[in-house]
């Protein structure tokens, strides 16, 4: 099975600020990542897909990177309905497998 | 517009049966899969097993001897069952469309407990 290691597990920011949170597989994905916000008590939203493709209406502030092993998602500007967590998962190979997830918080 | 809502038993007991369905509408199932995915209390996810819009199934082998995955496309429906249950199975358990997993339902939460 493919590993995802996500990192932090949890991050607090000021609002405005751009926070990053990463995501390792354990051998290459070739882009096949999407990550998902998870507000409390809700499920999960898509946000980003094939690594870098924003979802329809996701705000612009968050967008994707990386190739290979390794991948970001960046939150420009941060709001406080941002406050979630963040969850990658790869889809490149089954089973498909999912980040340990991020938690973010506003200081 | 597309929506997808689990329903189920509610508290079950170790040992039994879990038996879930996913109804689906604003999409057809033999245009879309539909995943199964769960989280336990405060923690992450995990994908479960998905029907293929061809009726062709994949299982996450972890849970595979325990899983079963099937459909009524004339209902809208995606079943899932799961034997020999425990408490650590306790959680929230969600259906979500497709490859992309673009739309989620609102979940179903299953507390195994005697």
């Amino acid at each position: 099975d493919i590993q995802m290691t996500q990192s932090p597990a949890s991050l607090s920011a000021s609002l405005g600020e751009t926070v990053t949170i990463e995501c390792r597989a354990s051998e290459d994905i070739y882009n096949g990542l999407a990550w998902y916000q998870q507000k409390p008590g809700k499920s999960p939203q898509l946000l980003i897909y094939n690594a870098n493709s924003l979802h329809t209406g996701v705000p612009s502030r968050f967008s994707g990177s990386g190739s290979g092993t390794q991948y970001s998602l960046k939150i420009n500007s941060l709001q406080s309905e941002d406050v979630a967590s963040y969850f990658c998962q790869q889809y490149y190979n089954y089973p498909l497998t999912f980040g340990s997830g991020t938690k973010l918080e506003i200081k | 517009q597309v929506q997808l809502k689990e329903s189920g038993p509610g508290p079950v007991q170790p040992s039994e049966t879990l038996s879930l369905t996913c109804t689906v509408s604003g999409f057809s199932l033999t245009s879309y899969g539909v995943n199964w995915v769960r989280q336990p209390p405060g923690k992450g996810l995990e994908w479960m097993g998905r029907m293929r819009y061809n009726g062709d199934t994949s299982y996450n082998s972890a849970l595979k001897s325990r899983l079963s995955i099937s459909r009524d496309t004339s209902k809208n429906q995606v079943f899932l069952k799961m034997n020999s249950l425990q408490t650590d199975d306790t959680g929230t358990y969600y259906c979500t469309r497709g490859g992309s997993f673009d739309y989620w339902g609102q979940g179903v939460m299953v507390t195994v407990s005697s």
